[in-house]
């Protein structure tokens, strides 16, 4: 089965630090770019980063660009979200996505972790 | 950047009933970029549709999407109680911007 697993979510103090990470399986990780898409309460589905194959290539939205880090390891199939400064508008379940490959689309999706920004 | 916007905000519709779901572009967008999603509560989105028109994988036919430049449709025939949820159109590429989402509600 295929299948995206996150964890590491939980309450942090804002300034402090979160590392997220997604456990893939039942598929070729190495062969999909891979993002991170968050969704804060009842709201939207916001994208926040992606990572090509080979780690060669990564983009964040604006709004977290210099405090978010994406990171993969092909050797573990897993895919990481390191958080820095996090904000009280940080708040969110955090989602990984796969990326499909002849599918313009975000094929496969995690159940999400959720990240509380709150002292 | 490209603004994706949904409409209507709410759809409410009885069993049965036929929806038609909205999503237009702020500038004509490639009609293989655009993908429409399903949320229900306390679960992860699920893709319906990608390339504007073509279903992913398990989802019946009663959903379909359409559209092209700006203005495109999903559309779901004899709705069944399990499709009532948040729908969400996305365009996938720079940024990957999604719709702020139709709620499709029991009337």
């Amino acid at each position: 089965e295929v299948q995206l697993v996150e964890s590491g979510g939980g309450l942090v103090q804002p300034g402090g630090s979160l590392r997220l990470s997604c456990a893939g399986s039942g598929f070729i990780f190495g062969s999909y770019w891979m993002t991170w898409v968050r969704q804060a309460p009842g709201k939207g589905l916001e994208w926040v980063a992606n990572m090509k194959q080979d780690a060669g290539e990564k983009y964040y939205v604006d709004s977290v660009k210099g405090r978010f880090t994406i990171s993969r390891d092909n050797a573990k199939n897993s895919l990481y979200l390191q958080m820095n400064s996090l904000r009280a508008e940080d708040t969110a379940v955090y989602y990984c996505a796969r990326e499909g490959t002849m599918i313009n689309a975000f094929d496969i999706w995690g159940q999400g972790t959720m990240v509380t920004v709150s002292s | 950047e490209i603004v994706l916007t949904q409409s209507p905000g709410t759809l409410s519709l009885s069993p049965g009933e036929g929806a038609t779901l909205s999503c237009r572009a702020s500038q004509s967008v490639s009609s293989r970029y655009l993908a429409w999603y399903q949320q229900k509560p306390g679960q992860a989105p699920r893709l319906l549709i990608y390339g504007a028109s073509s279903r992913a994988i398990g989802i019946p036919d009663r959903f379909s999407g359409s559209g092209s430049g700006t203005d495109f449709t999903l559309t779901i025939s004899r709705l069944e109680p399990e499709d009532f949820a948040v729908y969400y159109c996305q365009l996938f590429g720079t940024s990957h911007p999604f719709g702020q989402g139709t709620r499709l509600e029991i009337k």
